[in-house]
């Protein structure tokens, strides 16, 4: 069946360092994978996605790679911050008839940011 | 642009009780999704509508959960009787329908948090 899993449930980050999250999928036949933030009391925020096409997809300050020989997606932060603590989910969507999209999401990683 | 509104944001009751959900999504979006977050995981699609009919409830358990959009907009989320393991974080998200490519964002809102006591 389908699923999606984080390999660290917690990641600890000094300030300026870049970070990396990790994702394991099993589901091949994903359109998108997708990465989501959610802070303490709101949900999920998209952050970045990457069509199953792609290997690496860059936007302001993150980068998603996606291997999918070993079926791993990763979410890079750049010069990390105190605002991006939260929890990030990776998720994978299929594309379905008529513009339906499903998302199945994983556990999720809590990134900390230390001053 | 205003997002997704939801209320209540918190609700307690007590086991065997039934309580409703409620959300507004984004002007325009016509697909509408309410998602279940067991605390510690990732949301759970529960049921996701297009306009006002149901496209996927698979895994909505329809002995106690029901869902409404009755006119393609609003819609809310019932539970009756509610039962100690339906305390979560209750997520409605909305977007818009996917055109010719790409896909389409799904935005969420703040949650309903339901304690069933």
């Amino acid at each position: 069946g389908e699923s999606v899993g984080l390999h660290l449930p917690t990641l600890s980050v000094q300030e300026g360092d870049n970070s990396i999250i990790n994702c394991a999928y099993s589901n091949s036949a994903s359109d998108y994978f997708i990465w989501y933030k959610q802070e303490s009391g709101k949900g999920p925020q998209f952050i970045i996605d990457i069509r199953s096409n792609m290997d690496k997809r860059q936007g302001q300050r993150v980068t998603v790679l996606l291997n999918k020989t070993v079926k791993h997606l990763s979410l890079q932060i750049a010069a990390t911050q105190p605002g991006d603590s939260a929890v990030y989910f990776c998720a994978e969507k299929k594309v379905r008839d008529f513009g339906n999209e499903k998302l199945t999401f994983g556990t999720g990683t809590r990134l900390t940011i230390i001053p | 642009e205003a997002g997704v509104a939801q209320s209540p944001r918190y609700k307690i009751i007590e086991k065997r009780q039934s309580v409703a959900f409620w959300c507004n999504p984004i002007s325009g979006h016509a697909t509408l999704y309410w998602y279940q977050q067991i605390l510690g995981q990732g949301p759970k699609l529960l049921i996701q509508f297009q306009n006002n009919g149901v496209v996927d409830d698979s895994q909505l358990p329809k002995d106690r959960f029901s869902a409404e959009r009755l006119k393609g907009v609003d819609s809310t989320l019932k539970i009756q009787p509610a039962k100690l393991e339906d305390s979560a974080v209750y997520l409605c998200a909305s977007s818009l329908v996917r055109g010719s490519g790409g896909a389409h964002e799904q935005f969420f809102g703040p949650g309903t948090r339901l304690t069933v006591l």
